[in-house]
Formats: structure tokens, sequence, C-alpha cells
């Protein structure tokens, strides 16, 4: 059974370019988060998402980010202008169920803008 | 604001030594807690996940949670090398249950001297 997958692994972007993140998540998994991991700091809580819908984006900047979950195919975090505060690492989970089950990590994409 | 609270470390231990991790937490609604490992440059990966209070035992890890004192702690026994990495304490971000998005506290970097 996959685990979480995230592509690319490693991407560099100039100032000002787009970024694009996807995440597939586990298999029977329907619910997708994503965190971002800044250098020397913790895990932050981005957004949530199910298929076709954004159920809390509280932790998503408010100009430039944008994500989706469409019906058919990965989740999408979409980075507009980027800048070199975007540059981290961001990790996609996912569970199965809105409950207290866990939530399982992809091996993240590590985004360096120049 | 919920915050999770942990010593960042290093916690250096030797090897087939208790090593001992704690974390606080300020949202007393909270109710689902967890502990990730993160090894340096990789994703979290889920060590243990404790609803209740009380103990949790896995294998060489054992979970303790208070959720009158707000506390949440790790004991990993027989330490090993291996077992060398980032500690990061999770809680649940919404009051009431529900895989919501997570809150981690920065983590306590583990070191185990052979």
């Amino acid at each position: 059974n996959a685990g979480v997958m995230q592509n690319p692994r490693h991407l560099v972007r100039r100032r000002g370019q787009e970024a694009r993140l996807r995440c597939s998540p586990m298999k029977g998994h329907s619910h997708v988060y994503w965190y971002r991991q800044l250098p020397e700091e913790g895990l932050k809580f981005m957004v949530y998402l199910q298929k076709e819908n954004i159920i809390d984006e509280s932790g998503m900047p408010k100009e430039r980010f944008s994500a989706e979950f469409p019906k058919e195919g990965p989740s999408i975090l979409r980075i507009q202008q980027v800048v070199r505060g975007d540059s981290a690492a961001y990790f996609c989970a996912s569970s199965i169920v809105r409950s207290q089950e866990t939530q399982y990590f992809g091996p993240g994409t590590r985004l360096l803008v120049l | 604001q919920k915050e999770v609270e942990q010593n960042s470390g290093p916690l250096s231990v030797p090897e087939g030594a208790i090593a001992s991790l704690n974390c606080t937490y300020s949202d007393r609604g909270s109710q689902s807690f967890f502990w990730y490992r993160q090894y340096s440059g990789k994703s979290p990966e889920l060590i243990m996940s404790i609803y209740s209070n009380g103990d949790k035992e896995d294998g060489r890890f054992t979970a303790q949670l208070n959720k009158a004192s707000q506390y949440v702690s790790l004991l990993i026994r027989d330490s090993q090398p291996s077992d060398s990495a980032t500690y990061l304490c999770a809680v649940n971000r919404r009051s009431g249950g529900g895989a919501d998005g997570l809150t981690f506290g920065k983590g306590t970097h583990l070191i185990i001297q052979p």
C-alpha cells in the first residue's frame, strides 16, 4: 500500500515565479492537510481539504497561496509570485476519516526560492 | 492562540537508558495527542497516539497523558543510537476531537550516545 506521495521532491524557483506542489494521499484516504516547515521552525498547519472542498484554510497566508483537491487527481498547493521567505519544506499529510485517526505524512517538497 | 511547548534540547541520553521527552499544551479542550519522530531532512513519522489519561505502551515507547496538568510525555526504553532524532509533540487543533490540522511543538532534539 503506497504511502502519501508528493512531487516534486525538490523545487527551485526564482522570485516572482509560480510554484505548484502536488500531493496524492494514501489509498483510501480522503482528507488532505498541508503543513509548512520553515528552517529551524516547527511544522505549521496551512490548510485542510477533502475532495472538492476546502474545510479549513485558516493557516494559509492571505495572499499568493491557494490549495485545491479536485475530484480526480492530486491535491495542489499553489504559490504565486514566490518570494525568498517562501523557501521551506512543504509537507502533505492524509487521514482516512475526520475522526481521531492519525495523519500520515508524505516525504515533503523542499522549495528553494532564489 | 493554541500552543504546544517542548524543550528544544539537545537531550543527551546514554545508549540503553530511558529517554524522557515532555510536552505541555495550552488548550484545555484538546482531545488527541501524537508523538512524531523526524530525522534531519526527512518527514515526520508517527510514533504514538494517545487520547485518554494514563499510559499507553507500544514496544519500547510509552506515551503518558495528564489532561488535568495539560502534559504529555514520551518515554523511550533501552534507547538506541537509531533513536537519535527530533521528536515532535502534536495536538489536534480543533477542540472536541476530529483529525483536523495539528498544532506542533518545535520538537526536542534527542541524541543517544553509544
